[in-house]
């Protein structure tokens, strides 16, 4: 499986933009990227996905490089909720396989 | 509805118990998956379903038994765990067998083995 490099944490103030890197030398051809966020005691929660070209969604964007070997999260304004562990996850075929995750800190 | 609904939310066991685990998704979704996250660590995946079918088996020990009796549901039975087992144990649904989509996870049951 492909593997995704994340910085342990990232500290952010309400209502500033986020970028969240995720670097992914390894990655194929067919891997998709995909973002998920854990906020305390829920399940993982989907915000994300793509496979080369930048995607915009209500929660966030995906700015995915040209060589495909890194891609950024951004979270336009943060707020208090936005407090998670993000994860970058590659996908080829049926699974999706979690690294060590992001804990984001937003700060008031 | 878009909801993937985990029962128990809290298990207690003991070693010598057996129990079971139960996710249900009424999406239509054809894909299912068990994840097992400790505490301050990603989930880690365990089974995957795909039409019913089981697809990839993580190399997880046999005291976890999978079963999906349709495409609704799916059960984890447990017997004979140990207490490092204990965990929270996540179940997951998406529209098609192959991950190019939405994974919708369920809030997870959280599983102590005494």
């Amino acid at each position: 499986d492909a593997k995704t490099t994340q910085p342990n944490s990232m500290e952010s103030n309400e209502e500033e933009p986020v970028h969240l890197p995720c670097n992914h030398s390894t990655i194929s051809g067919t891997d998709y990227i995909h973002w998920y966020r854990q906020l305390p005691s829920q399940g993982p929660e989907y915000v994300i996905h793509g496979l080369t070209s930048n995607v915009n969604n209500r929660m966030a964007s995906l700015a995915i490089a040209e060589d495909r070997k890194s891609s950024t999260l951004i979270l336009h304004r943060a707020t208090l909720r936005d407090a998670a562990v993000y994860y970058c996850i590659l996908s080829n075929g049926n699974k999706l396989v979690f690294g060590a995750g992001t804990i984001l800190r937003v700060k008031s | 509805d878009t909801e993937v609904t985990q029962t128990p939310k809290h298990l207690v066991m003991g070693m010598t118990n057996k129990k079971s685990l139960k996710c249900e998704q009424h999406m239509g979704h054809r894909a299912m998956y068990w994840y097992k996250q400790k505490a301050k660590k990603p989930p880690e995946l365990m089974f995957v379903y795909s039409y019913e079918k089981l697809s990839i088996n993580e190399s997880v020990p046999s005291r976890f038994s999978p079963e999906c009796p349709n495409s609704s549901l799916l059960n984890l039975h447990l017997h004979a765990l140990q207490p490092e087992d204990s965990a929270l144990y996540l179940c997951a649904s998406s529209q098609e067998g192959q991950v190019t989509g939405e994974l919708f996870f369920g809030e997870g049951s959280r599983l102590t083995v005494l």
